[in-house]
């Protein structure tokens, strides 16, 4: 079946650290793969996507790559801000068929201190 | 802008009641979801609908039922609340093949006591 697994948080950086959050799929046919974030008591917004392999998406500062051959949707930034704590969701989507129900994975907290 | 609201950002509610929790979008979006969330699970789709009337369910319906009587409103329903029902509840729209993605609402945090 169709999975997305990322890394468990929390991760704690400084601000202007370098972010990597690990996020790997298991998906039949070819999925579009998106990265959503959702900010203290709020709900969740897209951040960005991809819906082929080597697309990049990027947004914000953040991006991620699709990488088919690895089935991985890293997301990165160069420099975080205090401001990017928010919990952060990988998730999937099969294409096909009338509706497109996401796969989620169970997010990764992000904490950046000042 | 793009909008889906959910009637309450908080609720409390005690075992054994009839819980409703609304979703409306201005987005004329076929499509509309409900999520709940929880710690280290992530969020998991107990329903979704694709047209009005119509629903299917997702990978927990279990004491849950939902009804959209019209396009922009998707309601979820608790017959009878239970303690394990505590929860984040998340409503989103779009994701149609021509709307690649979902909007979400704020969450409503259901505690059942």
């Amino acid at each position: 079946g169709n999975s997305v697994t990322q890394m468990e948080g929390p991760v704690t950086l400084s601000e202007e650290a370098f972010l990597t959050i690990n996020c790997t799929y298991t998906a039949t046919g070819y999925p579009s793969l998106f990265w959503y974030v959702q900010y203290p008591g709020e709900g969740l917004q897209l951040l960005l996507k991809a819906t082929k392999a080597d697309d990049k998406g990027s947004n914000k500062g953040f991006e991620a790559t699709y990488r088919k051959e690895t089935t991985s949707f890293h997301l990165e930034k160069g420099s975080v801000q205090v401001s990017d704590s928010a919990v952060y969701f990988c998730a999937l989507r099969n294409r096909g068929g009338a509706t497109n129900k996401l796969i989620f994975g169970t997010g990764t907290l992000l904490a950046v201190q000042p | 802008d793009v909008k889906v609201t959910q009637s309450s950002r908080y609720l409390v509610k005690r075992t054994g009641e009839k819980v409703f929790l609304e979703c409306v979008q201005d987005m004329d979006h076929e499509n509309m979801f409900w999520y709940r969330q929880d710690p280290g699970l992530g969020l998991r789709l107990i329903y979704f609908s694709y047209d009005v009337k119509m629903k299917e369910k997702g990978d927990i319906p279990e004491g849950y039922s939902v009804s959209r009587e019209k396009k922009e409103r998707f309601s979820l329903i608790l017959e009878s609340a239970s303690t394990n029902q505590t929860s984040m509840y998340l409503c989103a729209s779009g994701g149609s093949p021509s709307t690649d993605t979902q909007y979400f609402g704020p969450g409503t945090r259901l505690t059942v006591l």
